[in-house]
């Protein structure tokens, strides 16, 4: 079956700039989690979502912000970029979530912000 | 917060040494994942362990949950090239938020 599947891969924004993510998990899975992966910090948890529900979310300012389809489609955005938020944006897909059971996760979104 | 860190954070090895990255909740963990992460990839789920003093085996690698269920490790027997990449623990904190560790990067000396 197809898997998780992130757009766009690559992107370049300035800063204040805002940038929308996509994440298409695998069929049937209703957890979408999205991480930020950088070199100094590692992968920082973002947000999840479940059944249309964010139900965790990380440590990040209100700037960062996601939502989830019906379809179990999955967005995030960040308004008025900053350099700091340049990094890779993983999109992780589970059928149970909340921190249990195996992670999907897509090939990523690399932001650049100038 | 829960914090994750293993250690080493980076370990170089000749080829057909052994390798092992440890890990150490701050918290009791419900579980514990490993996931590797090649370079310019993604991370792939490698394992789940649950039970306290669990030990599981793929091949050449060897995991385990410690006691505590706070810690945990990841050997790998004879490395190969193929080894090459970082590898993570997570594990779940009480609000369900899967938290990654710090990871430990694996390079290979042919």
């Amino acid at each position: 079956k197809a898997g998780v599947t992130q757009t766009p891969r690559y992107l370049i924004k300035t800063r204040g700039q805002q940038v929308t993510l996509s994440c298409s998990p695998i069929s049937g899975h209703r957890s979408v989690s999205w991480y930020q992966q950088t070199p100094g910090q590692g992968l920082q948890f973002l947000f999840e979502y479940f059944s249309e529900t964010q139900r965790n979310k990380g440590n990040f300012p209100g700037r960062f912000s996601g939502r989830q389809f019906s379809n179990s489609r999955s967005e995030m955005n960040v308004s008025t970029l900053e350099l700091g938020d340049s990094a890779l944006y993983l999109c992780a897909s589970s059928f149970q979530g909340g921190g249990t059971g195996e992670l999907f996760f897509g090939e990523g979104s690399r932001l650049t912000v100038l | 917060g829960q914090q994750v860190m293993q250690i080493p954070q980076y370990q170089h090895v000749q080829e057909g040494e052994d390798f092992t990255t440890y890990c150490n909740s701050s918290t009791t963990l419900s579980n514990i994942q490993w996931y590797k992460q090649r370079p310019g990839g993604h991370p792939v789920f490698l394992i789940q362990l649950v039970k306290s003093g669990e030990v599981k085996k793929q091949k050449r690698l060897t995991f385990q949950f410690g006691e505590a269920k706070k810690n945990s490790s990841l050997h790998i027997t004879a490395t190969q090239t193929t080894d090459v990449g970082t590898y993570f623990c997570a594990g779940p904190s009480g609000n369900e938020k899967l938290t990654f560790g710090t990871g430990t990067r694996l390079t290979i000396i042919p």
